[in-house]
């Protein structure tokens, strides 16, 4: 089966730095997607990683160790409109099966 | 110009009652989703349509019933409501590895 597991809550500071991990045992895997979820809307897509490495995209950036079966977000120049919840997410086999895990409620403070 | 839409966005209904969601997204894309996202936050993949076809169809009651009538729409079709179908149900579409997703629609068995 998939497992995969993320922080449940984390709080930062506007302007600040943070890193969301996610930890992942799959099989089959077939790349690695952060979303991110406004509480009562739809999860939009953030970023994906297929290889190992950092993939930077403005203030966000993502890593994965596929050895590790390990990725991070990180966050940078925090604004309070950035606090939703981060959904880590494995794509298996073939086809274009999803697999999140719970998710992780930000919170940014003054 | 919305991407993947949904109807309705509030759902309230008694147990028993038979209910469809509809979706439709305008972004030519030739695969369709129905996620489930229960009051935890955790988002499950229930069945996805690639140009009609059925190609995911994950362990779901079967009282729940997709339908496609062409590679645009992909409808949901819930029969004998229950309370524990209380859920936010989003749509999403991809052409490649990116999913897409509809605003949801929140449905509340009582």
């Amino acid at each position: 089966g998939q497992n995969i597991d993320q922080p449940t809550e984390m709080t930062a500071t506007e302007g600040a730095i943070v890193q969301i991990n996610c930890t992942y045992q799959t099989s089959g895997f077939n790349g690695l997607f952060w979303y991110q979820q406004h509480a009562g809307e739809a999860p939009t897509f953030l970023s994906y990683n297929v290889l190992d490495g950092l993939e930077e995209k403005g203030r966000f950036s993502s890593f994965l160790s596929r050895s590790k079966g390990y990725s991070y977000l990180l966050l940078k120049e925090l604004q309070m409109k950035d606090s939703a919840s981060y959904l880590c997410a494995v794509r298996t086999g073939g086809g274009n099966k999803l697999t999140f895990g719970t998710g992780t409620q930000l919170k940014v403070e003054l | 110009d919305t991407a993947v839409s949904q109807t309705p966005k509030y759902l309230v209904t008694q147990m028993g009652n038979d209910k469809s969601i509809k979706c439709e997204q305008n972004l030519g894309h030739d695969t369709m989703y129905w996620y489930k996202q229960d009051s935890k936050k955790f988002l499950k993949i229930m069945f996805s349509y690639n140009n009609k076809e059925l190609i995911i169809n994950e362990t779901v009651p079967n009282r729940f019933s997709p339908k496609s009538p062409d590679k645009a729409h992909l409808n949901l079709h819930i029969n004998s409501l229950e309370l524990g179908d209380s859920a936010v149900y989003f749509c999403a579409s991809s052409q490649d590895r990116t999913q897409y997703f509809g605003p949801g629609t929140r449905l509340t068995v009582l």
